[in-house]
């Protein structure tokens, strides 16, 4: 059973370009959580999703971010127009139900560079 | 407002010897907490999940606290090896069910263990 999924690992994009990152989670998983590190600070949440409906929004960007989480494929965070301000590491995590206490299994990450 | 507090920030032990980090918090109501690793470069992965009913926990070298009464929890690290080099991130969980079930992270402690 394959862990988290994320791809690219590594993202360069220049200001102004599109960002898509991937996530597949853990086979049997159907909640999904995304998460941004910026150099020296703590996981901030982002986003919630279950299949084809966002949970819970509340830590994303009012502009120029979107996620989704489609009945077949990955879940795709979604940055348009992308700022220097983007650069950081993008964490996806999965689990089988809410989390409440059960664990979240965290992908690799993608590390985005905005040049 | 829920917040974690970890120190130290940052430690740096010889080989084999013990540690012991410690995590504060004021999330309410408090429903788990978890502890991190996260090596550089890669996604964090659990070490251990503890109830309100649970003051100790381990995983191998690994042994957590918690003292929910004070809002306390120390990561305590036995005879300590190359590879625990990482950050150790405090995670505590709200019954809230708001923001991907009320996860609130801390920064983390660095750990770098000197041969």
């Amino acid at each position: 059973n394959a862990g988290v999924m994320q791809n690219p690992r590594h993202l360069v994009r220049r200001r102004g370009q599109e960002a898509r990152l991937r996530c597949s989670p853990m086979k049997g998983h159907s909640h999904v959580y995304w998460y941004r590190q910026l150099p020296e600070e703590g996981l901030k949440f982002m986003v919630y999703l279950q299949k084809e409906n966002i949970i819970d929004e509340s830590g994303m960007p009012k502009e120029r971010f979107s996620a989704e989480f489609p009945k077949e494929g990955p879940s795709i965070l979604r940055i348009q127009q992308v700022v220097r301000g983007d650069s950081a590491a993008y964490f996806c995590a999965s689990s089988p139900q809410p989390t409440g206490t059960y664990e979240q299994y965290f992908g690799p990450g993608t590390r985005l560079t905005v040049t | 407002k829920n917040q974690v507090e970890q120190s130290p920030q940052s430690l740096i032990i010889l080989e084999g010897k013990n540690c012991t980090l410690q995590c504060n918090y004021t999330v309410s109501p408090f429903s788990n907490l978890r502890w991190y690793k996260q090596d550089t470069g890669r996604g964090p992965v659990s070490l251990t999940i503890m109830t309100f009913s649970e003051n100790t926990k381990s995983n191998g070298r690994y042994t957590a606290t918690l003292d929910a009464d004070t809002k306390q929890s120390s990561l305590h690290i036995t005879a300590s090896q190359l590879s625990d080099s990482a950050s150790y991130i405090c995670v505590v969980s709200a019954n809230s069910g708001g923001g991907a079930d009320g996860l609130t992270f801390g920064k983390g402690t660095h750990l770098i263990i000197q041969p």
